[in-house]
């Protein structure tokens, strides 16, 4: 069965530091997101991204982030300069359809630690 | 009210028992609802659609009341596989702006 795969599982960074989270969406898809989980709380939209743009961000989606399909597989996030609050899970979704109309696939998520 | 907002439990049940969990969400202009599954630390996963006119899926039965602005989702007969969290998704923009609730725990016992 096709699957989003996220790259890396757990990553441990420095504060202030940059970092690069990396997602392959499932193939035929064409709406990629990206979400995030701080540990036991809810899943928070970050951004949305479809035709090469984003379509939507939410107010947690500063300048501190910047999204990018750098090739025809990849989609990955970047946090600019981390801040200890940026210490979550990170999932990264996909869609065949709209977010409105068809279902997401997440990956099992990157989990960064901002020291 | 929040964008989406749910009783975050926990419910801890018997097996066998029924269980329903509620959402509410605040746009009335939303058109899109899910309920999604979240085991302990892994990703959420799609359980269902909510249609305008309800749907069931085997144990599981999904309602919508645009009325009263909410989503329900009632489990029958629940099995120990059940434990997990059930995040109610809803699209409140109507575009890919997909906002979770904060997800309500269910504990299924022997």
């Amino acid at each position: 069965e096709p699957e989003v795969t996220q790259t890396p599982s757990h990553q441990v960074t420095q504060m202030g530091q940059e970092v690069i989270l990396r997602c392959v969406p499932i193939s035929n898809h064409l709406y990629f997101y990206w979400y995030r989980q701080i540990l036991g709380q809810k899943v928070e939209f970050l951004v949305s991204f479809y035709n090469n743009e984003i379509s939507e961000k939410s107010e947690i989606f500063d300048d501190q982030f910047s999204v990018e399909r750098p090739d025809g597989s990849n989609f990955t996030l970047k946090i600019r300069s981390t801040k200890l609050e940026d210490s979550a899970m990170y999932f990264c979704a996909s869609s065949e359809l709209s977010g409105s109309t068809g279902e997401l696939f997440f990956g099992e998520g990157s989990r960064l630690t901002v020291l | 009210r929040k964008e989406v907002e749910q009783d975050p439990g926990p419910f801890n049940v018997p097996e066998g028992a029924t269980v329903a969990f509620n959402c509410t969400y605040s746009n009335s202009a939303s058109q899109s609802f899910f309920w999604y599954r979240q085991d302990c630390r892994k990703e959420p996963k799609l359980l269902m659609s909510v249609y305008s006119s309800g749907n069931e899926d085997g144990r599981f039965t999904a309602q919508l009341n645009r009325a009263s602005q909410y989503i329900s989702l009632l489990i029958r007969d629940s099995k120990l596989s059940d434990s997990a969290t059930y995040l109610c998704v809803v699209n409140v923009r109507n575009n890919n702006d997909m906002r979770f609730g904060a997800g309500t725990r269910l504990t299924v016992k022997p």
